[in-house]
């Protein structure tokens, strides 16, 4: 099994360009959720989704959009690219977004110059 | 405040050393707690579900204290292996996880 798959690995933007990072996974995982990671600040949830057609906002979501149309994919888009989005993103899964262990991708280094 | 809160140390611990770590937490309601480890540049890894009553895997304790709204992690002979960042993650709502900002651990030979 491929597990969770993030496509880029990294990225380059210009302010104000839009882009969308990929997420699939192939474990039939109920629950998606993105979060990126700065130095000192963990990571923050932007947004999950607990199933195919439901998602909600976590704790930082402004700036991004995402929509789950299969439980397969969970894209994550930025629509106007600003350097404060200069991160590193994960996309994790489980089976239940409950107790069940989160299961991240290798994560996607983006720069906003 | 932060929903979850960790002392994002580092920790520099000879081998062979026991440390502990702990996480507070703001919201009373929440429903499950774990511990992650990432190593550098890595994503995070489950390492232990924490339980009311306390557990522990090998070397690894983890305790939850709902009253005092805090939980820890105990690392009993630490090996050079240890090293990483260990990141504390309380579930606050349905699908909603909520990551610390991690405690590093640098174990020294």
């Amino acid at each position: 099994n491929a597990g969770v798959t993030q496509t880029p690995k990294f990225q380059v933007l210009k302010t104000g360009q839009s882009m969308t990072l990929q997420c699939a996974q192939d474990m039939n995982h109920e629950y998606m959720s993105w979060y990126r990671q700065d130095p000192g600040m963990g990571l923050r949830l932007i947004h999950y989704s607990v199933g195919a057609g439901i998602t909600d906002q976590g704790e930082v979501p402004n700036g991004y959009n995402v929509s789950r149309s299969t439980t397969e994919d969970f894209p994550l888009r930025l629509l106007s690219a600003a350097p404060s989005q200069t991160s590193v993103y994960f996309c994790a899964s489980s089976y239940d977004g409950n107790n069940s262990p989160l299961h991240f991708g290798n994560g996607t280094r983006l720069t906003v110059t | 405040r932060k929903e979850v809160e960790q002392d994002p140390g580092p920790f520099n611990v000879p081998e062979g050393a026991t440390v502990a770590f702990n996480c507070t937490y703001s919201n009373s309601a929440s429903q499950s707690f774990f511990w992650y480890r990432q190593d550098c540049r890595k994503e995070p890894k489950l390492l232990m579900s924490v339980y009311s009553s306390g557990n522990e895997d090998g070397r690894f304790t983890a305790q939850l204290n709902r009253a005092s709204q805090y939980i820890s992690l105990l690392i009993r002979d630490s090996k050079l292996s240890d090293s990483a960042t260990y990141l504390c993650v309380v579930k606050i709502a349905p699908g909603k996880l909520i990551f610390g900002q991690g405690t590093t651990l640098q174990v020294k030979p």
